[in-house]
């Protein structure tokens, strides 16, 4: 399997435009998650979907952010508009909710976001 | 919720064996203790998960005593590679997991 794919790997935008990150989870897996990471915040859990539905959104920052899950293999997290403090790693990742005793929690390399 | 405290930072060397200690006195007991590793530039990574006693795998050992406060992950011999952030977490079943600060392993030659 490929893991999970994140595009882009690396984005530099100016502040005030809008920027879109993409995530291929692994196949079969049936929960998705987006978190932010900064060297002052730490791992931060932005959303996460089971079955393409929103199940938790209350670690999204603000109204700038959106993402979405449109079908079992696609999620975009998006910001419009973008500002210097949304400079972070975004990782989205996947996991099974099948998987015995625990969940494991597989991630993508990032999108290494920098908003000038 | 379970928090968990783990020590900031670790330094070691070559070849010496590593134990990161974590609390986690509040667990609940359906809750399991799980580890991930994330090297620079990369996503966390999945090591290894615990109830209790024992776990061993072919990447390190997780020591978890009876009262399940706390527990210790050992890396045995580590090298260069195993320059990392550690994060230990609670798992409470709720899908979505919660990583703290972590620590900052670094090995020296």
């Amino acid at each position: 399997d490929a893991g999970v794919i994140q595009s882009p790997r690396h984005e530099v935008t100016e502040m005030g435009q809008e920027v879109t990150l993409r995530c291929k989870p692994i196949s079969g897996h049936d929960y998705l998650f987006w978190y932010r990471q900064t060297m002052m915040r730490g791992l931060e859990l932005l959303i996460y979907f089971n079955n393409n539905v929103p199940i938790d959104d209350s670690g999204m920052p603000e109204d700038r952010f959106s993402a979405k899950m449109p079908n079992a293999s696609f999620s975009t997290l998006k910001i419009q508009p973008s500002e210097p403090r949304d400079s972070a790693v975004y990782f989205c990742a996947s996991s099974f909710s099948s998987s015995i005793p625990g969940n494991t929690i597989y991630f993508g390399e990032g999108s290494w976001l920098t908003v000038v | 919720l379970a928090k968990t405290t783990q020590p900031i930072s670790m330094d070691s060397y070559e070849g010496q064996e590593v134990n990161i200690t974590c609390s986690h006195n509040n667990i609940a007991t359906n809750d399991y203790i799980t580890w991930y590793q994330q090297f620079p530039s990369q996503g966390p990574r999945f090591i290894i998960q615990g109830y209790k006693t024992k776990v061993t795998n072919e990447v390190a050992s997780l020591f978890i005593p009876a009262d399940r406060k706390s527990s210790t992950l050992s890396l045995p011999r580590v090298s260069l590679s195993d320059t990392a952030v550690y994060y230990c977490l609670v798992d409470t079943g709720r899908r979505a997991l919660t990583f703290g600060s972590g620590t900052r392993l670094q090995v020296q030659p």
